[in-house]
Order: structure tokens, then sequence, then C-alpha cells
């Protein structure tokens, strides 16, 4: 099983580009969500699409925006790329939300991304 | 909003030495999620914690939900060099009015010296 599938691995900008990242999961699961890491803020929730035809903001959306283009993909989009985007980015899925204490989720293996 | 906090926020211990990772909520947690993170990789889910005072062990690793459910423990047992990474406790959180999201501490790195 593949599981969750993100890219690209790594990818270098400049100010101002615009990029997507592309995420895919092959478990059925319903809902995906995309995180960002960085060195002592943790794990930050961007958005999130807790079915295919919905998406959410999360913690820290601004500057994002993402697709949900069917129930196995959900993509960010960076329009024009910021310094304090450089992060790695990671897509996450699960197969339940709503339900507290059963939201087990599976990562990719993460999108390193860097801002000029 | 909730948050949690983890510690401590880093580890250096001895092969064959035990350890603990303590995980913090500022609300009653209702679901507690363990997962490890290898240098530069993803995060594996190692276990979830729902009821207060809940034990679970998986090979070397027990975690422990409090009474209160307010603070988790990760014990690792006889650490090997095979337990390094970052080790990151999360909880089910609110965000829009929707349940379903996880919110994260900020991570323990763990290292073990052979």
């Amino acid at each position: 099983n593949a599981g969750v599938t993100q890219t690209p691995k790594f990818q270098v900008l400049k100010t101002g580009q615009s990029m997507t990242l592309q995420c895919a999961q092959d478990m059925n699961h319903n809902s995906m969500y995309w995180y960002r890491q960085d060195p002592g803020m943790g794990l930050r929730l961007i958005y999130y699409s807790a079915s295919e035809g919905t998406t959410d903001k999360g913690e820290v959306p601004n500057g994002y925006n993402v697709s949900r283009l069917n129930k196995r993909e959900f993509s960010l989009r960076l329009e024009s790329a910021a310094p304090s985007q450089t992060s790695v980015y990671f897509c996450a899925s699960s197969s339940t939300t709503g339900s507290s204490g059963a939201n087990v989720l599976t990562f990719g293996a993460g999108s390193r991304l860097t801002v000029l | 909003s909730q948050e949690l906090e983890q510690s401590p926020q880093s580890l250096i211990v001895q092969e064959g030495k035990n350890l603990t990772i303590n995980c913090t909520s500022s609300k009653t947690l209702y679901g507690l999620y363990w997962y490890k993170q290898k240098y530069g990789e993803g995060l594996i889910f190692l276990m979830m914690l729902q009821k207060g005072g809940e034990e679970k062990s998986h090979e070397k690793i027990t975690a422990k939900l409090d009474e209160k459910k307010q603070q988790s423990s990760l014990h690792i047992t006889a650490s090997q060099p095979s337990h390094a990474g970052i080790y990151l406790c999360g909880a089910d959180s609110n965000y829009g009015g929707s349940q379903g999201n996880l919110i994260f501490g900020k991570g323990t790195k763990l290292s073990v010296k052979p």
C-alpha cells in the first residue's frame, strides 16, 4: 500500500512564485489535511477537508489555498510564495472525522519547501 | 484554544536506559495520540488513548493517560538506537466548529547513544 503520497519532496521557489503541492491517498479515507512543520513551532494545521467537496481553514491558512479534487486528492497551492512559507509540509488523511478519539492520521513523507 | 505542552524538549539517553516523555493539555483530552517521526520523514502513529487511567503498550513503549485526562506520558523501557526520533503528542481539537482535527505538541527529540 502506498498510503499517502506527496509531491514534490523538495522545491525551491523565489519570492512571488506560485506552486502546488500534490497529495493523494489510496486508503479510501474521507478526511485529508495539510500541516506545516517549523522548528520550535511543531505541526500546525493549514487546511483540512472533512469530506469530498468540503474544505475548512485550520490554524494558519493565510497565503494558501486548497482543492479537494476528489476523494483521493487534496492539493495545497501557494499563489505568491513568501520566505515565511519556507517549511516542511505534510499531508495526512484519516478515515473518520467528528468522532472524538478515533481520528488516527496517516501522514505522507513530507515536502520540503524553501522560498528565497 | 487547546494547547499541548511537551516535556522535555529534547533528551539524550544511553542505550538501555529508561525514559519518560510528558504531554500536558490545557483542556480535557478526549483523544490523545502519540506519533513518532524519524528525522526527515513523516509521522508514524504509535498509540491512541481515550479513557482516563488508560494504559497501552507496544513492544517497549508504554503510554498512559491520567485519570483527569489532562496529561499523558510515554515511557520507553531499555531504550535502543531505533527509538531515536521526535515524539509528538496530538489531541482532537475543534476548528471552526468541526471536530476531527488534531493539534500537536512541539515534539520531544530523543537521541539514544550506543
